[in-house]
């Protein structure tokens, strides 16, 4: 079946743009999350959604950033006022129910450049 | 910020050698991940074990996990030019769900 896709798959922004990154998970999956790679930090977790509770936002980095996850299917990832310190990997990854032993089926990413 | 260390950075090896990768981490967990990333995209699962497990096998894959020292090993023998990838561990916080905590990971170069 078809796995965890993403758009775009490349986002070229300039500094101050607002930015949204799409997220379509794998059918039937309840858990939903987003990290991001950089040089700097490595991956990082952002946010995980799971079915309608509340969203873990803790790893957020700051209010510029915001995600919404649409009947429980389709997330998006929003990037207010970008700053050259966001370009990185976008990846978003979903799982069956969220258990700590559930496997996490990542997309491709969305690579965002900010000029 | 990331739960711990890999090394080495970066490991090169010829066809049919075994790679080794480590890991540590920081704090109590539930279980540690293995993951494989080709070309800065995404990341496949590749195996999993859990805080009360020491070892795991999967085909080529052995996993060690060492809770005392709070490390890992990822061992993948006789190397193809096809496992030419980055490996990261992950681990999930005892206690917590499925939020995963990356270490640096280590890139691993195996020459034909």
């Amino acid at each position: 079946g078809a796995g965890v896709s993403q758009s775009p798959s490349n986002k070229v922004t300039e500094k101050g743009k607002d930015v949204e990154l799409r997220c379509d998970p794998i059918s039937g999956h309840t858990a939903l999350y987003w990290y991001r790679q950089s040089l700097g930090q490595g991956l990082e977790f952002l946010i995980y959604f799971q079915g309608n509770s509340a969203p873990d936002k803790s790893g957020l980095p700051s209010d510029r950033f915001s995600a919404e996850r649409t009947g429980g299917s389709v997330s998006t990832l929003t990037i207010q006022r970008t700053q050259q310190e966001d370009s990185a990997v976008y990846l978003c990854a979903s799982s069956w129910a969220g258990g700590s032993q559930e496997t996490q089926y990542f997309g491709p990413g969305t690579r965002l450049l900010v000029l | 910020s990331q739960q711990g260390e890999e090394d080495p950075q970066a490991l090169s090896i010829q066809e049919g050698e075994n790679a080794t990768m480590n890991c540590s981490y920081k704090t109590s967990i539930n279980n540690l991940q293995w993951y494989r990333q080709n070309s800065g995209r995404g990341l496949v699962h590749l195996i999993l074990i859990r805080s009360n497990e020491r070892e795991k096998h999967s085909g080529r894959l052995r996993v060690t996990l060492d809770t005392s020292k709070k490390s890992s090993s990822l061992l993948i023998t006789a190397s193809r030019a096809a496992d030419t990838a980055s490996y990261f561990c992950a681990t999930v916080p005892f206690g917590g769900y499925n939020k995963l905590i990356f270490g640096a990971g280590t890139r691993l170069a195996v020459h034909p």
